[in-house]
């Protein structure tokens, strides 16, 4: 089992809609989560961080987590076509490496 | 701030050879990763460092792979008798201790032959 699952997709969701990416993390003592973008031949960017249960909004960006149920979400509205990309959820113990993983990542498409 | 930088950019290699990558991580930043991505996957922890101090190393890293940050700022990362395996996007990351939050340079891209 891998220690960040992601849905691979693709997913299209049309211009405007809400965008929903989910992330689901096997360590329970995973206390850091993150959500990064990666445009294609890029390195990924950082979008939002998320350490306690909850939700935390940064302009069309909400970031979910819910330590209970080992679940991360981000919810993208008014989704717009220049969104569309890879979407990498990152996790785990805070200051480790070996214990901070990567999912392989979403691919959202918003079409125009 | 100029963001973290990577170079080469792209590195294109033989088999059994030598090379080296460089990172210069956002200047304020003490703590500096290095990452392998492979093509449909995550980035994979190499090894990070806070400071000049080598903290971690990916338990599945090859012996082949290693990395220096001698003065605390800037980094490399060696990769010995390369084979075709190793060709990846090897990417760097810097941040703050205190936040965790890692921001990526651009990756170097190597292919080898």
């Amino acid at each position: 089992q891998k220690e960040v699952e992601q849905n691979s997709g693709p997913l299209s969701v049309p211009e405007g809609a809400i965008a929903s990416l989910n992330c689901t993390y096997s360590d329970r003592g995973s206390q850091s989560f993150f959500w990064y973008r990666q445009y294609s031949g890029k390195s990924p960017e950082l979008i939002m961080s998320i350490y306690s249960n909850g939700d935390k909004e940064d302009g069309r960006f909400t970031a979910q987590l819910n330590k209970a149920s080992q679940y991360v979400s981000l919810l993208i509205r008014d989704s717009q076509p220049s969104d569309s990309a890879t979407y990498l959820c990152a996790g785990g113990v805070l200051n480790t490496g070996n214990q901070f993983y990567f999912g392989t990542g979403t691919s959202l498409t918003v079409i125009p | 701030d100029t963001g973290v930088s990577q170079n080469p950019r792209h590195k294109i290699t033989k088999r059994g050879q030598n090379v080296t990558f460089r990172c210069d991580p956002i200047s304020e930043h003490n703590r500096l990763y290095w990452y392998r991505q492979t093509l449909g996957q995550g980035p994979e922890f190499l090894t990070y460092f806070q400071n000049e101090a080598q903290l971690e190393k990916s338990r599945l890293l090859s012996d082949r792979f290693s990395a220096e940050r001698p003065k605390g700022s800037f980094s490399t990362l060696e990769i010995q008798r390369t084979e075709q395996g190793d060709s990846a996007m090897y990417l760097c990351a810097s941040s703050f201790s205190s936040t965790y939050e890692q921001y990526f340079g651009p990756g170097t891209r190597l292919t080898v032959t």
